[in-house]
C-alpha cells in the first residue's frame, strides 16, 4: 500500500526565514516523489520531482530512503510562496498519484 | 496555462441524481486520470483512462464510471449521488502512463455540491 503523510496542516513563517515542509511516505518499492503547489484560485501544479534533482523557485527536496522522507526546503521564504503544498507519490510503474493531505504555508511580511 | 480544461466549474445536484463531468486533456496527451478532493483533504485517485480503456481504479464504488473518447477527452459519471460525493473533482492528463519522465497536468476542477 502507498501512503503519504504531511504532519503539519498549517505552517506560518516570516519573510526571509527558512522553511521546511515535511513529507513522509510508505511504499515497499522504489517510489517517485513529487511536490505539487496550489496558489490561491489557481490549479494544482507540479513544483518539483525527486528524479529531476532540480531547484524550482528556490525550493529543493531530497529523497531520503532510509527515513522514507521527501521534505521540501527553502532557505529564505518569500510572501509569494504562500500556498497549499501537497506531497505525492507514484510507485514504480503504477499509474496513480497518492497525495498527502497538504500543508498550508503562510509567509508573513 | 496547462491546457487541461474541465466543465462545468460549479454545479449543485440533489441526492440520488446523476452527474456528468467533462475534461479535455492537454494537446497530445492520451492519458486522463480523475481525482476527488474533499474539503481539507488531498486529491484521491478515482480511475485512469488510456487509449479509451480504464487503466486502473482507486477505491471508489461502481457508481463512479468514466469514458474516454477518441480525441482523448473524458467524462466522469456519478450515479445515485450521496452527500459525501460533494467535492472538487480534478482531471489530470499526461502521456503514456507509468513513464517516470511524464509530467501530470491538472485542470482547475469541477466543484460538485450534493444537497
Amino acid at each position: 500500500a502507498q501512503r503519504v503523510t504531511q504532519p503539519e496542516k498549517l505552517l506560518s513563517v516570516f519573510k526571509g526565514a527558512p522553511v521546511e515542509l515535511k513529507c513522509n511516505y510508505s511504499y515497499s518499492g522504489s517510489p517517485e516523489l513529487f511536490w505539487y503547489v496550489q496558489y490561491s484560485r489557481q490549479r494544482l501544479q507540479l513544483l518539483l520531482r525527486h528524479i529531476s534533482r532540480e531547484s524550482i523557485k528556490g525550493f529543493t527536496a531530497d529523497l531520503n530512503k532510509g527515513e522514507t522522507s521527501f521534505h521540501l526546503k527553502k532557505p529564505f521564504a518569500q510572501e509569494e510562496d504562500s500556498a497549499m503544498y501537497y506531497c505525492a507519490l507514484k510507485g514504480g510503474s503504477n499509474y496513480k498519484l497518492t497525495f498527502g493531505k497538504g500543508t498550508l504555508l503562510t509567509v508573513n511580511p | 496555462e496547462t491546457g487541461v480544461t474541465q466543465s462545468p466549474t460549479h454545479l449543485i445536484k440533489t441526492r440520488g441524481q446523476q452527474v456528468t463531468l467533462r475534461c479535455s486533456s492537454q494537446s497530445g496527451h492520451n492519458t486522463v486520470s480523475w481525482y476527488q478532493q474533499a474539503l481539507g483533504q488531498g486529491p484521491q485517485f478515482i480511475f485512469q483512462y488510456y487509449r479509451e480503456e480504464e487503466n486502473g481504479r482507486g477505491n471508489f464504488p461502481p457508481r463512479f464510471s468514466g469514458l474516454q473518447f477518441p480525441n482523448y477527452s473524458s467524462e466522469l459519471n456519478v450515479n445515485a449521488l450521496e452527500l459525501d460525493d460533494s467535492a472538487l473533482y480534478l482531471c489530470a492528463s499526461s502521456l503514456v502512463p507509468g513513464n517516470p519522465g511524464n509530467t501530470i497536468y491538472f485542470g482547475e476542477g469541477s466543484w460538485l455540491t450534493v444537497v
